[in-house]
């Protein structure tokens, strides 16, 4: 599929916020999701968004959706070390459900 | 722990070769998904079943196959490997055709020498 762009790299404090970002390719994409990968572990899913939504709160993770510019964000609050893994954006394009995915963003948080 | 259990964790193997990847999904979970992950290419889809047919096909190589059993384990068939198929394909699973979170396995490293 096209491709889902995410920034590379990002490194945070300890305590400080994380934001990740993400623009996705399709308008109509219906789901919009985040999924984590610690190293060595397949991939677990963090939170979802449905795309008539704008705004999802879950615990310390908030995420932002304007369609308009088909743009998604992934905001970690008072981030951890625990918290360091490579984040993944990824919508659904495919018949079936499957999931076009970015390259991922790694995130490393520092004491 | 995601309940998806997939072997081998490691195979390495030559160019040229054929191997299998096994894959069970989360007990009554329907749908297997396979997807494929390199450092160029990142994470891709390859293919997804449901109950046993094939549902979507992605960016599959026509030496790649798969299947997946009535008892809903799937197997992925990559053959003439070449160096590029280096990689570590995963599986995963998910209840049924929704929306719903898909269950990752650990994967499979595969090395092609």
């Amino acid at each position: 599929g096209e491709d889902v762009e995410q920034s590379l790299f990002l490194s945070v404090r300890e305590g400080d916020s994380s934001v990740i970002n993400c623009t996705y390719t399709d308008s109509s994409s219906t789901y919009l999701y985040w999924y984590k990968q610690e190293p060595g572990a397949g991939l677990q899913l963090l939170t979802y968004i449905f795309s008539n939504m704008d705004m999802k709160q879950d615990q310390r993770l908030t995420v932002l959706l304007n369609k308009k510019d088909k743009h998604l964000s992934l905001r970690i609050a008072d981030t951890q070390t625990g918290d360091s893994a490579i984040y993944f954006c990824a919508e659904k394009v495919y018949s079936g459900y499957a999931l076009n995915f970015g390259k991922g963003t790694s995130l490393l948080v520092t004491p | 722990d995601s309940g998806v259990t997939q072997t081998p964790k490691h195979l390495i193997t030559a160019t040229g070769q054929r191997v299998t990847l096994r894959c069970s999904p989360r007990s009554g979970d329907l749908s297997v998904y396979w997807y494929q992950q390199s450092l160029d290419q990142g994470l891709q889809f390859l293919i997804q079943y449901y109950n046993g047919e094939e549902r979507a096909k992605g960016n599959i190589l026509e030496r790649f196959s798969a299947q997946q059993f009535p008892d809903l384990h799937s197997e992925l068939n990559l053959s003439s490997l070449e160096l590029g198929d280096s990689a570590l394909y995963f599986c995963a699973s998910s209840p049924g055709e929704g929306p719903y979170e898909q269950y990752f396995g650990p994967g499979t490293r595969l090395t092609v020498t």
